[in-house]
Order: C-alpha cells, then sequence, then structure tokens
C-alpha cells in the first residue's frame, strides 16, 4: 500500500513569489494533517481536516498561508506571497478517525522542502 | 518556555551501547505520549506509543512515561548503525485535541560501528 505522497520534493522560490505544495493521503484515511519542520526542530501543525472540515486551523498563519481539501481526499496548502522566514519542510499526515476512542497512527510523507531567497 | 523539551544533543554512541533519550513536558492534559524516529530527508515514522503511565517494550526499545515527574524516556539497547536517525517524542491530549501531536525538537543520535 502506498504511504502518504507529497510532491514537489524540493521547491525553491524568490520572496514575495507564491507557492503551493500537494498531498495525496492513505487511501481511507480520513484526518489530514499539514505540519512546517524547521530547521533544527520538531513539526509544529498548521492545520488539521476531518474530512472537508477544517477542525484545527488555529496555528496557520492566514494572512498568507491558505489550503483546502477538496472531495476529502487531496489536499494543497499555499503561501502567497512567501517570506523568508517560511523555508522549511511542509510535511503532511493521514490517519483514520481520531475520535479519541482508540490510538490512531499518524503516518507523514516525506515533505516538502521550500528554501524562499 | 516549550510545552514539550528535549535535548537536541547530538548523541553519539557505538555500536553496541544503550541510549538513553528523554523528554520534559509541562501540560498535565497529555495522556498519549510517542515516539517518532526521522531519518535524513524522509518524514517522522511512530516507533512505540504508551497511554498514560508506565512501561512499554518493543524488541530493544523501551518507553516510559512518568506522569507525576511529567518525563518520559526512550531506551535502545544493542544500539545498531542502522539507528542513526533523529528520534523525536511527540505528545497529545484527549478529547477534542486528540489529534492535535506536540513535539520536542528531536535528539540527533549517531551509532557508529
Amino acid at each position: 500500500e502506498a504511504g502518504v505522497v507529497q510532491s514537489p520534493r524540493y521547491k525553491i522560490i524568490e520572496k514575495k513569489q507564491p507557492v503551493a505544495f500537494w498531498c495525496n493521503p492513505i487511501s481511507g484515511h480520513n484526518t489530514l494533517y499539514w505540519y512546517r519542520q524547521n530547521l533544527g526542530q520538531g513539526p509544529e501543525l498548521l492545520i488539521r481536516y476531518e474530512n472537508e472540515e477544517a477542525v484545527d486551523d488555529s496555528q496557520l498563519p492566514k494572512d498568507r498561508f491558505s489550503a483546502e481539501r477538496l472531495k476529502g481526499v487531496d489536499s494543497t496548502l499555499k503561501i502567497q506571497p512567501a517570506e523568508l522566514g517560511d523555508s522549511a519542510v511542509y510535511l503532511c499526515a493521514s490517519s483514520l478517525d481520531p475520535s479519541g476512542k482508540n490510538f490512531n497512527e499518524q503516518f507523514f510523507g516525506p515533505g516538502t522542502r521550500l528554501t524562499v531567497l | 518556555q516549550k510545552e514539550v523539551e528535549q535535548d537536541p544533543g547530538p548523541l553519539s554512541v557505538p555500536e553496541g551501547a544503550i541510549v538513553s533519550l528523554n523528554c520534559t513536558y509541562s501540560n498535565s492534559a497529555f495522556q498519549y505520549f510517542m515516539w517518532y524516529r526521522q531519518y535524513s530527508r524522509k518524514g517522522p515514522e511512530l516507533l512505540m506509543y504508551t497511554y498514560s503511565s508506565g512501561n512499554k517494550e518493543d524488541g530493544r526499545f523501551t518507553a516510559q512515561v512518568d506522569k507525576s515527574s511529567k518525563y518520559i524516556s526512550l531506551f535502545i539497547r544493542d544500539s545498531q548503525p542502522s539507528d542513526s536517525a533523529t528520534y523525536l517524542c511527540a505528545m497529545s491530549a484527549g478529547g477534542t485535541s486528540y489529534g492535535k501531536l506536540t513535539f520536542g525538537q528531536g535528539t540527533i543520535l549517531t551509532v557508529h560501528p
């Protein structure tokens, strides 16, 4: 079974340019997460989707970041305009129903490494 | 102060050594405690998880949670060069915060032959 797929793997852009990242979760996983991992740090949650609904976007910088998950499967994370401080690895993860009744593992993709010049 | 603190290392040990990795936390609502391993240029992968306090063993890996001290540990016995990676502790509360993981900054481990 394929894992979480992300593209592109690497992206280099100049500041003030837009950029978008794409994620395809594991088949059947209704919960999708976007994390940002700065160099030498652990991942930090940006947004969590349950199906099409964003249930936790409290850490998403909404002035420049946006995300969507159409049809409850694939998701896109966009930054417009990008700033130097946005250089990081953007990780997508997915899991089964996180109702809290049982532990549900989050499976991570390989990430997109963004460099803003 | 961060909710989860983890010594970043780096930690370098000879093959066969016992490795101890630790995290402390401040949020008493955390109930699930996880250890992830992350190889270079890869996403994190779950090694082990523990619910509430106690010990859990899986092969060469043992996870310990002491909620009274807000302290968790991961022990690796008979370490191998293939264990060289970044180890991340992560925690989550229950209820509506169930899916939200809070990570430590990660400890870089190198096991040399």
